[in-house]
């Protein structure tokens, strides 16, 4: 079975610059997340759905980041305009019930590196 | 104070030693506790779950919460180097709903050498 998609694996850009992240969750899951890890402050939620509707945005840094999910099997999250801070490891996760004992299934991540 | 303290370690370990790993708690409405493990360069994936205080055991890893110290534990018995990776502690307030969110610990670095 597939597992939680995501693209691109790597993003190197120059600051200013827009980054979209793409995500494609398991087939017949109904959230989805967005988390954020970095060394200092380890893995943060930024933003979740619930059969494509965003439920808790409470995570998302600033005005710059947005998250969509146009379907229930795409979402992307956009920062715009790049900073160096922003770079991190993101990180999409899907699972299926919305209890906690239901895993949350992630992806392998975007390193994302802002020069 | 962070709602969850986790030390990141690193921690090295011989092959077939016994490893502690803990994670302590400020917000007592938490009631949902997970281990995740993550392999370098790779997303976490759920190892244990619990919910009540007390041990659960699975193959060679049991978890264990203590609700009223706030305080949560993974063991490993007869760790091996599949098992070099970082963990992290996880845990939530409510079991679903509005409220479904975890909250995560930093990790810590597990090196089981052969």
């Amino acid at each position: 079975d597939a597992g939680v998609i995501q693209s691109p694996r790597h993003e190197v850009t120059e600051m200013g610059q827009e980054v979209t992240l793409r995500c494609k969750p398991i087939s017949g899951h109904d959230y989805l997340f967005w988390y954020r890890q970095t060394m200092m402050r380890g893995l943060e939620l930024l933003i979740y759905f619930n059969n494509n509707v965003p439920i808790d945005d409470s995570g998302m840094p600033e005005d710059r980041f947005s998250a969509k999910m146009p379907n229930a099997s795409f979402s992307t999250l956009k920062i715009q305009p790049s900073e160096p801070r922003d770079s991190a490891v993101y990180f999409c996760a899907s699972s299926t019930g919305g209890y906690s004992n239901q895993p949350q299934h992630f992806g392998d991540g975007t390193r994302l590196s802002i020069l | 104070q962070k709602e969850v303290e986790q030390d990141p370690g690193p921690l090295s370990v011989p092959e077939g030693a016994i490893v502690s790993l803990n994670c302590t708690y400020s917000n007592s409405a938490f009631q949902y506790f997970m281990w995740y493990r993550q392999y370098s360069r790779k997303g976490p994936e759920l190892l244990m779950y619990t919910y009540s205080s007390g041990n659960k055991e699975d193959g060679r890893f049991t978890a264990q919460v203590d609700k009223s110290s706030k305080y949560i534990s993974l063991f490993i018995r007869d760790s091996q180097p599949s098992d070099s990776a970082t963990y992290l502690c996880a845990m939530s307030r409510n079991s679903g709903g509005s409220n479904y969110k975890l909250t995560f610990g930093k990790g810590t670095l597990l090196t089981v050498n052969p």
